[in-house]
């Protein structure tokens, strides 16, 4: 099955700083997606991207399916970026599970 | 936001004892899922609907049941609780592929 791995697994930054989180995946994948898990537990869909390039706001984010990877952008961080941002996979022929990378726990620094 | 809650948000139950979780949705997506998220880890897949009463187990199914009688509702059921299935569970929906997640519902078995 798919693995997805994620890094840095932790990352301490200053308010106002930018910082790139890696995903790679195993395998060809039909579905990624990109998560924020906030303080308070809530999962918070950031982005859909099987393919290309798409962004919102500070935030942008690039898979690039052939040499499986994907990589988030966060430019000007806030406190309130602070969190578990997540990315998962689902298998080339399924829409049903997605694997979940351990996650990179960012911490943003007043 | 997509219309996602889950009952109860936290439950304290004690060893044996069944219990059930609900999701609910008024977003008409087919399918459905429950997931478990314990410390540290990402989200791993107990079940997963297709439709009204088509349902099938995901990567960590044993000690739990579902039923899907309805569009909207979702149920996973611990048939008889243990310490081991204390987490944070998480209902998602999906219509084609991108999954919206609920708030959560963490269960403590004691």
């Amino acid at each position: 099955g798919i693995q997805v791995e994620q890094s840095p697994p932790d990352l301490i930054l200053q308010e106002g700083a930018n910082s790139t989180l890696r995903c790679n995946f195993s395998d060809s994948v039909n579905n990624l997606q990109w998560f924020h898990q906030n303080p308070w537990g809530q999962l918070i869909n950031l982005f859909y991207i099987p393919s290309g390039t798409k962004q919102n706001g500070r935030l942008s984010a690039t898979t690039v399916a052939t040499e499986r990877y994907s990589l988030l952008y966060i430019s000007s961080s806030q406190t309130t970026d602070s969190g578990v941002y997540f990315c998962a996979s689902s298998r080339g022929d399924s829409n049903y599970q997605l694997i979940w990378g351990a996650g990179t726990k960012l911490i943003i620094k007043p | 936001d997509a219309g996602i809650t889950q009952s109860p948000r936290h439950k304290v139950t004690e060893t044996g004892t069944p219990v059930t979780l609900r999701c609910h949705q008024t977003e008409n997506h087919r399918y459905m899922y429950w997931y478990r998220q314990d410390p540290g880890h990402g989200l791993r897949l107990i079940h997963y609907s297709y439709g009204v009463k088509d349902t099938d187990k995901g990567e960590v199914s044993d000690g739990y049941s579902v039923s899907r009688s309805k569009t909207e509702d979702f149920l996973l059921t611990l048939e008889s609780a243990t310490s081991s299935q204390t987490s944070v569970y998480f209902c998602a929906i999906s219509e084609s592929g991108e999954q919206y997640f609920g708030p959560g519902t963490r269960l403590t078995v004691t």
